[in-house]
């Protein structure tokens, strides 16, 4: 099955700077990849996705960027801003079976003001 | 609110109890999925339904455990006989029948177990 590997674990910022959370996987089928923020005591809320068929999508201060040889993908959020920290969940799911999601481990993301 | 939807929040029992979670997916939704997720950990997949049939099941759903979304709507996880092991976070999420979004899964807020 498929294996996705996160990191940081913890990534701690200056309000302002930027943020960048990587991700890799093991299942060369797999075909799409969202990206959830999870505040503490609240529900995984989707921020951005992408599909094998590009590069990169991006998001007002979010973008993701993809790169199917190597097998990662990143999570980059500019001008980070205090409501930004919150723990980030990258997730994959192959095409044979999109159902199926899995999630890296998370990365507790802390912008101090 | 429109979202998906979870009860209870919280459930405390002792060890060797029985417990049921209830989950409301999105009107219309026709997949819906269970999660469990320990503290410092990703969601890990237990099983999902399309409509009423359940269409997959991961190792991790014991013999103890068993879901069941009778009329393709609202679906109910039970845990039988519970353990200390069995305290985690428990997510539902459902995904739209069509359409450009249907691989997005949007999830409920969860039911926080604890075996005591």
């Amino acid at each position: 099955g498929e294996n996705v590997e996160q990191h940081p674990s913890t990534l701690s910022v200056q309000e302002g700077d930027s943020a960048v959370i990587k991700c890799t996987y093991s299942d060369s089928a797999s075909n799409y990849f969202p990206w959830y923020k999870q505040e503490l005591g609240k529900r995984p809320q989707l921020i951005i996705d992408i599909r094998s068929n590009v590069g990169e999508k991006k998001d007002q201060r979010i973008a993701v960027t993809l790169n199917k040889t190597a097998k990662h993908f990143s999570l980059h959020i500019t001008e980070t801003q205090p409501e930004d920290s919150a723990v980030y969940f990258c997730a994959a799911s192959p095409s044979y079976n999109f159902n199926k999601f899995y999630f890296g481990s998370g990365t507790k993301l802390n912008v101090k003001p | 609110d429109t979202g998906v939807s979870q009860n209870p929040r919280h459930k405390i029992t002792k060890r060797g109890q029985n417990v049921t979670f209830r989950c409301d997916p999105i009107s219309e939704h026709n997949r819906l999925y269970w999660y469990r997720q320990t503290l410092g950990q990703g969601p890990e997949f237990l099983t999902y339904f399309q409509n009423e049939a359940q269409l997959e099941k991961s190792r991790l759903l014991s013999d103890r455990f068993s879901a069941e979304r009778p009329k393709g709507s609202f679906s109910t996880l039970e845990i039988q006989r519970t353990e200390q092991g069995d305290s985690a976070m428990y997510l539902c999420a459902s995904s739209p029948r069509s359409g450009e979004n249907q691989e997005t899964q949007y999830f409920g807020p969860g039911t926080r177990l604890l075996v005591l």
